[in-house]
């Protein structure tokens, strides 16, 4: 069956650095999507894209965060200069659609950010 | 702004059981709902996807409910199992996806 993969698994950085997490979508979705959770807190929406483009993000996804297709199957998000507040499981999730048409989201196992 | 609200927190049963997770949201301008299974540690797996036009939606014991008037949906399980625990996790779709804190489930063989 088929999954969203996502690499790596663990990141341990320091503050300041910038990081980039890999994800591999499912192969025929065209709509992606990044959430992140902060342990013990509620999943959150990070950002959604289609078409090259954003189109939704979320209060969070200020401008050290950063979404790029760059090639046919990889989604990445970057993330500037880190902080320690940025520690956090991060999800990939991919659709085949999106916006009422009930599709539904297939999440990766996540990468889990440490910021020290 | 959506609030999404799980109850209850956790919840612990023996096995066989059926049960109802409960799920509501304060705006009912929703396209879907979704329900997902999160392991420790673990990724999300969908479980069940209503559609805003749908009453429910069943896959094997799970049966979700969806009331958008009233912006509630609960999730039944029925003949619970001990492979069933995990933390259940309640998410509206209008745009961006909220989802709510999670019930955290265990059964007890």
């Amino acid at each position: 069956e088929p999954e969203v993969t996502q690499t790596p698994s663990h990141q341990v950085t320091q503050m300041g650095q910038e990081v980039i997490l890999r994800c591999v979508p499912i192969s025929n979705h065209l709509y992606f999507y990044w959430y992140r959770q902060i342990l013990g807190q509620k999943v959150e929406f990070l950002v959604s894209f289609y078409n090259n483009e954003i189109s939704e993000k979320s209060e969070i996804f200020d401008d050290q965060f950063s979404v790029e297709r760059p090639d046919g199957s990889n989604f990445t998000l970057k993330i500037r200069s880190t902080k320690l507040e940025d520690s956090a499981m991060y999800f990939c999730a991919s659709s085949a659609l999106q916006r009422g048409l009930g599709e539904t989201q297939y999440f990766g196992p996540g990468t889990r950010l440490l910021v020290l | 702004k959506q609030e999404v609200t799980q109850i209850p927190a956790a919840l612990s049963v023996p096995e066989g059981e059926n049960l109802v997770l409960n799920c509501s949201f304060t705006d009912s301008a929703i396209y879907n709902l979704q329900w997902f299974r999160q392991d420790p540690g673990k990724g999300l797996t969908s479980l069940l996807l209503i559609q805003s036009s749908q009453r429910e939606q069943t896959s094997g014991r799970l049966n979700a409910s969806l009331d958008k008037s009233s912006g509630r949906s609960t999730l039944y399980i029925a003949a619970s199992q001990p492979g069933d625990s995990a933390t259940y996790l309640c998410a509206v779709y209008m745009g961006d996806m909220r989802f709510g804190a999670g019930t955290r489930l265990t059964v007890k063989p």
